[in-house]
């Protein structure tokens, strides 16, 4: 069984300051690891996604995000932020199941920009 | 190109009513899910269809029924709706992308049961 836990429910950050949403993840087997974004209001978008190969993974929006396997971590980092950046965001995490990708999500990080 | 729509955007339903929820998506995917999102829970898979053809359960499957009517479509139906079965019901779909599946989201439906 996988699941996800997301550490902090709500981040408030200035603008233009740095932020890191944490993820950490368990797993029995391989994952591929995913951060998606909400705006209010909206559905889910792809921000990036770790499927193998190089454990630093830049996105959209200029967020990147970096697997740590040893820490079981797939934390979302973004160096300036933006007002336009305000949503929830959230870490899932899945394995191959049955020819469907079964994603199990985290509870969500709300993330507030003030100017 | 929509993507994957939903129908309806919102809707108010009194406990016992039934209602049934629309998705379709016009990407030519074999897979489709149905999730609900409840504040602090994150999203919970409802239902998934592997193929066009099979359907199976997911983590909260109870008091619901799914149809996968075609390829491009994939309904959700409460038979006796409940008041905790107020949610936003997110429909998605995914196909294989570089090795991995990719999941497109559509733009939810917002049910309360009173």
């Amino acid at each position: 069984a996988q699941s996800v836990t997301q550490l902090d429910s709500q981040v408030p950050v200035f603008e233009e300051a740095p932020v890191e949403l944490r993820c950490n993840y368990s797993s029995s087997v391989s994952v591929y690891l995913f951060w998606y974004v909400q705006y209010p209001n909206q559905g889910l978008q792809l921000l990036l996604k770790y499927l193998s190969g190089s454990t630093l993974v830049k996105g959209i929006n200029g967020f990147e995000a970096e697997f740590n396997k040893s820490q079981t971590s797939f934390h979302l980092r973004k160096p300036s932020v933006h007002i336009s950046d305000t949503a929830e965001y959230f870490c899932a995490v899945s394995g191959p199941i049955q020819g469907a990708q079964k994603l199990v999500f985290g509870q969500g990080t709300r993330l507030t920009i003030n100017p | 190109n929509a993507g994957v729509t939903q129908t309806p955007k919102f809707q108010v339903l009194k406990t016992g009513q039934s209602m049934t929820l629309q998705c379709a998506q016009d990407m030519n995917h074999n897979s489709m899910y149905w999730y609900r999102q409840d504040p602090g829970m994150g999203l919970r898979l409802i239902y998934y269809s592997a193929s066009e053809g099979t359907t199976d359960k997911g983590e909260v499957p109870n008091g619901y029924n799914v149809s996968r009517l075609n390829k491009r479509e994939f309904s959700l139906r409460l038979e006796s709706a409940a008041p905790s079965q107020t949610s936003v019901y997110f429909c998605a779909s995914s196909e294989w992308l570089a090795g991995s599946y990719e999941q497109y989201f559509g733009p939810g439906t917002r049910l309360t049961v009173t």
